[in-house]
């Protein structure tokens, strides 16, 4: 399976900053997708982010607070922008492991978080 | 619309005992079921699925989860627990007859496993 390295792996940021996240994958894959996990909750889905054409964003996210970028196939960024508190939260980069089945049963597989705290 | 439900956010259980993590579902049709574990300032990591045929999945660390349709239940059990197995786990699912539709992960269930 892929080998995923995200940094920074945490950081504590001002109110109305930005911060950069990268990711990085040790394979090729088609799409990447972006999640946020909030304090003690779920994993929400940001966007999906494909190599050579503007992210897909879920609804309650816009590209002007999180642009990203996918440059090539085994590297994307996450910018939060504009940070404020309520933005303090795990992000997390993913890429689909390709199975053997249908797409609906590959597995994800994960970098390890960036935390961030915005005071 | 595709949820998925994991009743407790904390599950406490003596080393050497069984343990039972548990998920429902709401999904048209026969979904795809996931389980994922995320140790401490670690991202997730897969720990088994169900596709089809036997609906008792086994996975990795001496997981097992127990696909049953009539009760739309996924539960997570494990024969005897371990220290180690102290961390947070996922329920998660998908639609199987849509391409295009997302993974939906529980809020999660804290497990701790008790020396």
């Amino acid at each position: 399976s892929a080998v995923i390295s995200q940094k920074p792996s945490r950081d504590i940021c001002q109110r109305g900053t930005s911060l950069t996240i990268q990711c990085q994958v040790d394979s090729q894959v088609t799409m990447m997708f972006w999640y946020r996990q909030q304090p003690g909750q779920s994993l929400t889905l940001i966007a999906t982010a494909n190599q050579g054409s503007e992210a897909t964003y879920e609804s309650g996210f816009v590209i002007d607070k999180f642009p990203i970028s996918r440059p090539n196939l085994t590297f994307s960024t996450l910018t939060v922008s504009n940070m404020s508190p309520e933005d303090s939260s795990i992000y997390l980069c993913s890429v689909e492991v390709a199975g053997t089945g249908a797409r609906g049963a590959n597995v994800l597989t994960f970098g390890a978080g960036s935390r961030l705290t915005v005071l | 619309a595709q949820s998925v439900a994991q009743p407790e956010d904390q599950v406490n259980v003596a080393e050497g005992n069984p343990l039972t993590v548990k998920c429902t579902y709401s999904v048209s049709g026969n979904p795809y079921l996931f389980w994922y574990v995320q140790y401490p300032n670690r991202g997730l990591q897969f720990l088994l699925k169900y596709i089809t045929g036997d609906n008792l999945v086994k996975g990795s660390y001496g997981f097992e989860a127990e696909f049953n349709k009539s009760q739309t239940s996924f539960h997570l059990k494990k024969p005897s627990a371990l220290v180690s197995d102290s961390a947070l786990y996922f329920c998660a699912v998908r639609d199987r007859y849509s391409s295009a539709s997302k993974i939906i992960f529980g809020s999660g269930t804290r497990l701790s496993i008790r020396p």
